[in-house]
């Protein structure tokens, strides 16, 4: 069956460090993958989006890598700030045609100054 | 743009009760998504929309579980009669089907089933 499969525990790092969060993938051949902040009481925001056929993606402090052969995207945030705590999701576009995307549960990230 | 708006903000009702929620999507996106959210499942897809047309309703849990879109701006997700086991937060989401899939999210509802 398809998974994605993002770690349950949270990610505690100091100010100033980078932060990698993981999603992996079984079962999938996904067009696209999408990264999207969410913090307590709101909705997702999106942040970044990559696709098949690109290996790495940047934007600000943020990078996503994108490796379809171990079926794994690493989302980092250089120079994390405290503001950059939240739970962070990882959504898969399935590659055909339009379709929906299927989000992973999120991993909490928790930066302290 | 106000972004995606959705009402109520929170919800209490008594089992059995029928819940209403609304949402009024970013104007100009021709998709539509409804999600709900557990700790334990985390975001599912319910049921989305294109161009007012519901296109997939897969993920609906059940028959208790029905939604609208009446126009391009406005949705409703129905649940009647409601159960405990309906409580969560739904997101209501839009998007442009020439925007690379990003979908924007409303604020969610929080339903709380007693």
């Amino acid at each position: 069956s398809q998974k994605i499969e993002q770690n349950s525990e949270a990610l505690n790092i100091q100010e100033g460090k980078t932060a990698t969060l993981t999603c992996n993938y079984t079962n999938y051949s996904p067009a696209y993958l999408q990264w999207y902040r969410q913090d307590p009481g709101r909705g997702p925001v999106f942040l970044l989006l990559i696709r098949e056929n690109e290996k790495e993606k940047r934007k600000e402090r943020l990078k996503v890598t994108f490796d379809t052969t171990l079926k794994q995207s690493l989302f980092h945030i250089t120079a994390s700030q405290p503001a950059d705590s939240a739970t962070y999701l990882c959504a898969l576009l399935p590659n055909s045609g339009y379709s929906t995307l299927t989000f992973g549960k999120g991993t909490m990230l928790l930066v302290s100054p | 743009d106000a972004g995606v708006i959705q009402s109520p903000r929170h919800e209490v009702t008594e089992m059995g009760q029928e819940v209403t929620l609304r949402c009024k999507p970013i104007s100009g996106h021709d998709y539509l998504f409804w999600y709900r959210q557990t700790m334990m499942r985390g975001l599912e897809l319910l049921i989305y929309f294109n161009n007012n047309v519901p296109i997939d309703d897969s993920g609906m849990p059940e028959d208790r579980f029905s939604a609208k879109m009446p126009n391009a701006s406005f949705s409703t997700l129905k649940i009647q009669p409601s159960e405990p086991r309906d409580s969560a937060v739904y997101f209501c989401a839009s998007s442009h089907s020439g925007n690379s899939y990003e979908q924007y999210f409303g604020p969610g509802t929080r339903l709380t089933v007693t």
